[in-house]
């Protein structure tokens, strides 16, 4: 069975500096989704970024970057030039190549930022 | 268009109380899922379906029930409720299209309290 792991359960960046939050995965696959999801305080769950693994480019959306390491199973999200707005509960996530609809979470981290 | 939708919002049962978490989307989505959130634990898979009909277990299914009438709607049943059910439950959906990496579309969450 597939397990994600996030080992920081919190974390804090001064505004406009970056942050890296951690995450590890366990699976004996070799095609997969990584994902990053934010969870503000209103509980909604936003999705920040995705990863392919079959790609070898880490992805990039604005602030937020990714570095997959697959043959070490690491998937750390950096946030760059962090804003207030950044502060939320973030989740690693893994989801199989063929299991659409079925996501294994990591534990969270909770990002605070400081003005 | 709505995307998710979840009711009730906050719910307060007695142990024993059975009760449906309600989830509907208009996006057409065939991949539908509920999780449970508890603090330090992330989001956990309690059912998922892949279509009208079909349904299958996740991570946590035990004293859940679920059916899939029609490809809107994805009612998540209690039996017979107990405090370890005490959670936030999110219901999400996405697509089957084979080119869709799978951005799952998150509900806003209902809160239950079994006392």
């Amino acid at each position: 069975a597939q397990t994600v792991t996030q080992s920081q359960p919190e974390m804090s960046v001064q505004e406009a500096e970056t942050v890296t939050l951690s995450c590890t995965y366990d699976t004996s696959e070799s095609d997969y989704y990584l994902f990053w999801y934010k969870q503000p305080p209103s509980r909604q769950m936003i999705l920040v970024i995705r990863q392919e693994a079959y790609k070898q480019q880490n992805a990039t959306e604005n602030r937020f970057s990714v570095n997959f390491q697959k043959a070490a199973k690491s998937f750390s999200l950096k946030i760059s030039d962090s804003q207030l707005g950044d502060a939320a509960m973030y989740f690693c996530a893994y989801r199989s190549y063929n299991q659409g609809g079925k996501l294994i979470f990591g534990q969270g981290t909770e990002l605070s930022v400081k003005p | 268009n709505a995307g998710v939708t979840q009711t009730p919002k906050f719910q307060v049962l007695k142990t024993g109380q059975s009760m449906t978490l309600q989830c509907a989307q208009d996006m057409n989505h065939e991949y539908m899922s509920w999780y449970r959130q508890d603090p330090g634990m992330g989001l956990r898979l309690i059912h998922y379906s892949v279509g009208a009909g079909i349904t299958d277990q996740g991570e946590v299914p035990n004293g859940y029930n679920v059916s899939r009438s029609t490809t809107e709607d994805f009612p998540l049943r209690l039996l017979s409720a107990a405090p370890s059910q005490t959670s936030v439950y999110f219901c999400a959906s996405s697509s089957l299209e084979s080119w869709s990496v799978d951005t799952q579309y998150f509900g806003p969450g209902t809160r239950l309290t079994v006392l």
